[in-house]
């Protein structure tokens, strides 16, 4: 089955720094590529995700990247906020299998 | 339109006793699953519910059951709960027109 690593598992930063979070996955089969971001006490949200046919997407502060060749994906947060602080997961989908999660990364921007 | 609702939220239990986590969606999803969630182990699935009628093992199945009552519920049952059960389980679900799945707001099981 797919296997989904990610790296750092903590990271922190300055605020208006930049965060990145990486992740692998061994399935070259997998195809969609959601980050889900979790609040302390609080449900994994989603709050983007990439399909196998583009490389990048990007939504205000926050971008994926995607290398398929390379089986690895990227969450890329500029100008952090102490809001954006929380646990991050990255997951890998091949057709309709089910989501396998990487193990996250928590996130702490400092003011 | 309340999405994914668990129930309940807290629960402690003693070694051996037994109880059951109700998990609801309004969404229409075909797909339905239970993960746990341990420090610094991600999310791991228990079971899962491809569709109304069907059940399959996750990741971490043992000391679990599920029912797939209808396309709205789905719920996790510990038989005889044990120390390790203790975690935050997170039900969720999954439409097939995107792959967005959506998770409840998940139960804190302590067993003692």
């Amino acid at each position: 089955g797919e296997n989904v690593e990610q790296h750092p598992s903590t990271l922190s930063v300055q605020e208006g720094d930049s965060a990145v979070i990486k992740c692998t996955y061994s399935d070259s089969a997998s195809n969609y590529f959601p980050w889900y971001k979790q609040e302390l006490g609080k449900r994994p949200q989603l709050i983007i995700d990439i399909r196998s046919n583009v490389g990048e997407k990007k939504d205000q502060r926050i971008a994926v990247t995607l290398n398929k060749t390379a089986k690895h994906f990227s969450l890329h947060i500029t100008e952090t906020q102490p809001e954006d602080s929380a646990v991050y997961f990255c997951a890998a989908k091949a057709g309709a299998n089910n989501l396998f999660f990487g193990t996250g990364t928590r996130l702490t921007v400092i003011p | 339109n309340a999405g994914v609702t668990q129930t309940p939220k807290f629960q402690v239990l003693k070694t051996g006793q037994s109880m059951t986590l109700q998990c609801a969606q309004d969404m229409n999803h075909n797909s339905m699953y239970w993960y746990r969630q341990d420090p610094g182990m991600g999310l791991r699935l228990i079971y899962y519910s491809a569709s109304e009628g069907t059940t399959d093992k996750g990741e971490v199945p043992n000391g679990y059951n599920v029912s797939r009552l209808n396309k709205r519920e789905f719920s996790l049952r510990l038989e005889s709960a044990a120390p390790s059960q203790t975690s935050v389980y997170f039900c969720a679900s999954i439409g097939l027109a995107k792959n967005i799945q959506y998770f409840g707001a998940g139960t804190r099981l302590s067993v003692l």
